[in-house]
């Protein structure tokens, strides 16, 4: 099974910050990664897919970048809706994977 | 629109069967993947199966033993089984639409079912 380590597992930062989370993969998954947000409450929604395209409505200050193994999320210009648990998850290959999750709180 | 939505017992008594039932609405099971993925309350997503648009499934090694996905497509409808339930099991259970490359990107994402196991 590939295994997912993500990074940091909690992160607090301030309105307007920059902030990214990171996601390592135990063997190449060839950019098959997907990023998805948990608000509290909320079933998770798709954010990114294959490591850097933006779903449909997911505003510009999210993105993803990433290759080979390692893959982040970055989140520009920090907004208090951004206050969620973030996974990722593999996409490449079954059981499809997922990070263990960061919880992004604002300061 | 998309929609997916759980549903079933709240409650089941240790050992016994859980049945789920994930109604689709807006795409066609021949045409998207259906997986099943719980989260233990305050804890992290765990991936339990899938059933591919051709009707063949594919499960989590841990689970396999205890798990079963199939479909109704005329109903729009996948269910999921899964035995011998313990409180280990205690989460809440969503049903998502599978796309993409391998099938496995998840768009969209019902609204999960509690599911608590007690006697």
């Amino acid at each position: 099974d590939i295994q997912m380590t993500q990074s940091p597992a909690s992160l607090s930062a301030s309105l307007g910050e920059t902030v990214t989370i990171e996601c390592l993969a135990s063997e190449d998954i060839y950019s098959n990664l997907a990023w998805y947000q948990q608000k509290p409450g909320k079933s998770p929604q798709l954010l990114i897919y294959y490591a850097n395209s933006l779903n449909d409505g997911v505003p510009s200050r999210f993105s993803g970048s990433g290759s080979g193994t390692q893959y982040s999320l970055k989140i520009n210009s920090l907004q208090s809706e951004d206050v969620s648990i973030y996974f990722c998850q593999q996409n490449y290959d079954s059981p499809f994977t997922f990070g263990s999750g960061t919880k992004l709180e604002i300061k | 629109q998309v929609q997916l939505k759980e549903s079933g017992p709240g409650l089941v008594q240790p050992s016994q069967t859980l049945s789920l039932t994930c109604t689709v609405s807006g795409f066609s099971l021949t045409s998207y993947n259906v997986h099943w993925v719980r989260q233990p309350t305050g804890k992290g997503l765990e991936w339990m199966g899938v059933i591919w648009t051709g009707g063949s499934t594919d499960y989590n090694s841990a689970l396999k033993s205890r798990l079963s996905i199939s479909r109704d497509t005329s109903k729009s409808q996948v269910f999921l089984k899964m035995n011998s339930l313990q409180t280990e099991d205690i989460a809440t259970y969503y049903c998502a639409r599978g796309g993409g490359l391998y099938g496995s990107v998840m768009d969209a994402w019902g609204q999960g079912a509690s599911v608590t196991v007690s006697s």
